[in-house]
């Protein structure tokens, strides 16, 4: 079974750019979360959707937004890109089922580096 | 508001002797504790779980403890080895609910096992 795919790796973009980061979660996987990391602040979660409605949603600015399509790839979005949005960008799926065991699996994640 | 603390942030040990790494966090709601391993250049892996209706779980060399009283949970890995080398995580489920994506995570603690 395929991991957990995102696309791309790794970027560079200018302040006042927008990203959006691509997620694949694992087959048969409905729910996709996602995270920043940064050395500073660790791994904070930004929001989750499940068969493709938000879910949760963490403490990060509007700027941020996120969608999930009907076969379950999520995308995030950051628009207005400032330099404390450098991080690791993980994003993890979970089965969620009825015997969900609340494992998420997490991708190798989106470097994203604002000059 | 939902904060998880860890300690310590740097360990390091000779090979085969153990690790305990300690969490402790602030919802009293929280029922599902997760530990994390991360490599360089990867995204984290589960390594072990425990649910607030058990007070210990163990898993060959790796072994988690709950203390529902005092809020806190414990990482331990027995006969360490090189290769268990790598940034560990903890974290609480967030609200008490285990069936999200959302997570708290603790800050991390970078674990060398010198040969």
């Amino acid at each position: 079974k395929a991991g957990v795919t995102q696309t791309p790796r790794y970027l560079i973009k200018t302040r006042g750019q927008q990203v959006t980061l691509s997620c694949s979660p694992i087959s048969g996987h409905r729910s996709v979360s996602w995270y920043q990391q940064t050395p500073g602040q660790g791994l904070q979660f930004l929001f989750e959707y499940f068969s493709e409605t938000q879910r949760n949603k963490g403490n990060f600015p509007g700027r941020f937004s996120g969608r999930q399509f009907s076969n379950s790839r999520s995308e995030m979005n950051v628009s207005t890109l400032e330099l404390g949005d450098s991080a690791l960008y993980l994003c993890a799926s979970s089965s969620m089922g009825q015997q969900t065991t609340g494992e998420l699996f997490f991708g190798e994640g989106s470097r994203l580096t604002v000059l | 508001g939902e904060n998880v603390e860890q300690h310590p942030s740097t360990l390091s040990v000779q090979e085969g002797d153990s690790a305990v790494i300690k969490c402790t966090y602030s919802d009293s709601a929280s029922n599902y504790f997760p530990w994390y391993k991360q490599e360089l250049g990867k995204g984290p892996q589960l390594i072990i779980d425990i649910r607030s209706n058990v007070g210990e779980k163990k898993d060959q060399r790796i072994a988690v403890t709950l203390n529902k009283t005092a809020k806190h949970f414990s990482l331990h890995i027995t006969e360490t080895q090189p290769e268990d080398s790598a940034v560990y995580f903890c974290a609480a489920s967030s609200h008490g609910s285990s069936n999200t994506g959302k997570l708290i995570f603790g800050q991390g603690t970078t674990l060398q096992v010198k040969p």
